[in-house]
C-alpha cells in the first residue's frame, strides 16, 4: 500500500541553523500539507501546496519557513533560522482529491 | 472558522469492553470529520471518516463513529475493546475541498487487561 515517508526521522540542530525536513508524496497525490505537533499538544496546521504553489498557511508559517517540491516526488520544509519553540514533531500528509489526508511518520526536531 | 472538542484527556477502559472517545466539532457548512490514531513515536494513522451518506460510519481495526448533526458530535466507538488499542486518538474537521484539517487535542486511550 503507498505510503507518506520522510526523513529523516529525528533532527538535532543548534538554535540559529537550517534545517530541511524532506517528505516523499504518495505518487499521484497533488495537494500536500505540512502540519507540526509540539510535545503533547495538538496538531497544528502549517501549509498546503497545490500546483507548485502555496494555497493556504496558518500564522504559524512565518518568513521563516519556506516549501518547495524540487522535483516530481520530493516536498521539503525548510527552516531559515531554527529557535528553540520550533522543536516538534513534524508531519507531512497528502491527498489525491476531496477525501483523505494521509500523513507521513513525521520528524522529530530539537533545536538545542 | 472550524473547532474540534475531545473533552476527556484520557479514557480508561477494560480489554473487552465497549469504548467511546467523545467529540464535538464546529464547521460553517457540511464538515467532514476524521479520526486519526497515534501510536507511540508513530505518525497519524486514518482509522475513518464521515463526508456524506450514513450517519454510522465503520472503519479500520473494528472501530466505528456516529456522526449527529444535531448535537455536532461525531464519538468514536468499539464493542469490545482491546490492549492493542492503548493509543492516542485524534478527531479532525476540515469544511470542504482540500482545506487543512483542524485537530482536536487528542483523547488517551488506555485499555487494561
Amino acid at each position: 500500500e503507498p505510503e507518506v515517508t520522510q526523513t529523516p526521522s529525528h533532527q538535532v540542530t543548534q538554535m540559529g541553523q537550517e534545517v530541511i525536513l524532506r517528505c516523499v508524496p504518495i505518487s499521484n497525490h497533488l495537494y500536500f500539507y505540512w502540519y507540526r505537533q509540539i510535545l503533547g499538544q495538538k496538531v497544528e496546521f502549517l501549509v498546503s501546496f497545490y500546483n507548485n504553489e502555496i494555497s493556504e498557511k496558518s500564522e504559524i508559517f512565518d518568513d521563516q519557513f519556506s516549501v518547495e517540491r524540487p522535483d516530481g516526488s520530493n516536498f521539503t520544509l525548510k527552516i531559515r533560522s531554527t529557535k528553540l519553540e520550533d522543536s516538534a514533531m513534524y508531519f507531512c500528509a497528502s491527498i489525491l482529491g476531496r477525501g483523505t489526508q494521509y500523513f507521513g511518520p513525521g520528524t522529530r526536531l530539537t533545536v538545542l | 472558522a472550524q473547532s474540534v472538542a475531545q473533552p476527556e484527556d484520557q479514557v480508561n477502559v477494560a480489554e473487552g469492553n465497549p469504548l467511546t472517545v467523545k467529540c464535538t466539532y464546529s464547521v460553517s457548512g457540511n464538515p467532514y470529520l476524521f479520526w486519526y490514531v497515534q501510536y507511540p513515536n508513530r505518525g497519524l494513522q486514518f482509522l475513518l471518516k464521515y463526508i456524506t451518506g450514513d450517519n454510522l460510519v465503520k472503519g479500520s481495526y473494528g472501530f466505528e463513529a456516529e456522526f449527529n448533526k444535531s448535537q455536532t458530535s461525531f464519538h468514536l466507538k468499539k464493542p469490545s475493546a482491546l490492549v492493542s488499542d492503548s493509543a492516542l486518538y485524534f478527531c479532525a474537521v476540515r469544511a470542504s475541498g482540500n482545506t487543512p484539517l483542524v485537530f482536536g487535542k487528542g483523547t488517551r486511550l488506555s485499555v487494561i487487561a
